[in-house]
């Protein structure tokens, strides 16, 4: 267990509306993910961040933003959410630097936009 | 970008019986690392087994382990003496150490029959 907190477990919104997805860590990892999940798709990177305040998109980064302000939360934001937005979104935290470390995952939140 | 591909969306085994998935990947990296993640229903993402590039050895991990072929780029996991509980979603993982980023493939769906 790498102590990793995503809020809400579940969510259902209105097309147009922001949404922001929390994930808390408790061992200080330097590395965090935010990725989506979805059939046929398997999981697909949205953002990440490599320290407090340093952040980079990854392969689905339209429509998403995310904020790194501590080093235990990484907030991801969906600026006016929309049907195709709906998917289950998980938070991965990691190392860098110590040889290699494999993403621990939090229970991810599912989203649907309505 | 690193690509991975799982081309069985779904298999199925008996109980007691072997099953190996496939997992085939596209780099031009010499060094990297690969990961086999169970999602059970309960829909966490738990780490199976990792492999180092640069180790010729398959790695195990109890009745999991992989044949890794690196000139061939292939990682397939084979699951001895299936159990119910292995019914799940797998997923095969890349990951660049340069970049520290995760690329995983589109899953396949275990079912294990009892």
């Amino acid at each position: 267990d790498a102590g990793i907190t995503q809020s809400p477990r579940h969510k259902v919104t209105e097309t147009g509306t922001p949404v922001t997805l929390r994930c808390h860590q408790t061992e200080n990892h330097r590395y965090m993910y935010w990725y989506r999940q979805d059939p046929g798709h398997g999981l697909r990177l949205i953002h990440y961040s490599y320290g407090v305040k340093d952040t980079d998109k990854g392969e689905v980064s339209d429509g998403y933003s995310v904020s790194r302000s501590k080093t235990e939360d990484f907030l991801l934001t969906l600026e006016s959410a929309t049907s195709s937005q709906t998917s289950v979104y998980f938070c991965a935290v990691g190392h860098a630097g110590t040889g290699y470390s494999p993403l621990h995952f939090g229970n991810g939140t599912r989203l649907t936009v309505t | 970008a690193q690509t991975v591909t799982q081309s069985q969306p779904e298999m199925s085994v008996q109980e007691a019986e072997t099953v190996t998935l496939s997992c085939t990947y596209d780099t031009s990296e010499s060094n990297y690392y690969l990961f086999w993640y169970k999602q059970p229903p309960s829909r966490q993402m738990i780490l199976v087994i990792r492999q180092e590039a640069y180790k010729q050895q398959n790695a195990t991990e109890n009745r999991f382990s992989v044949n890794f072929q690196k000139a061939a780029k292939s990682f397939s996991l084979k699951i001895s003496d299936s159990q119910l509980g292995d019914t799940a979603m797998y997923f095969c993982a890349f990951m660049n150490p340069t970049g520290n980023q995760f690329y995983f493939g589109t899953g396949t769906s275990l079912t294990v029959i009892p």
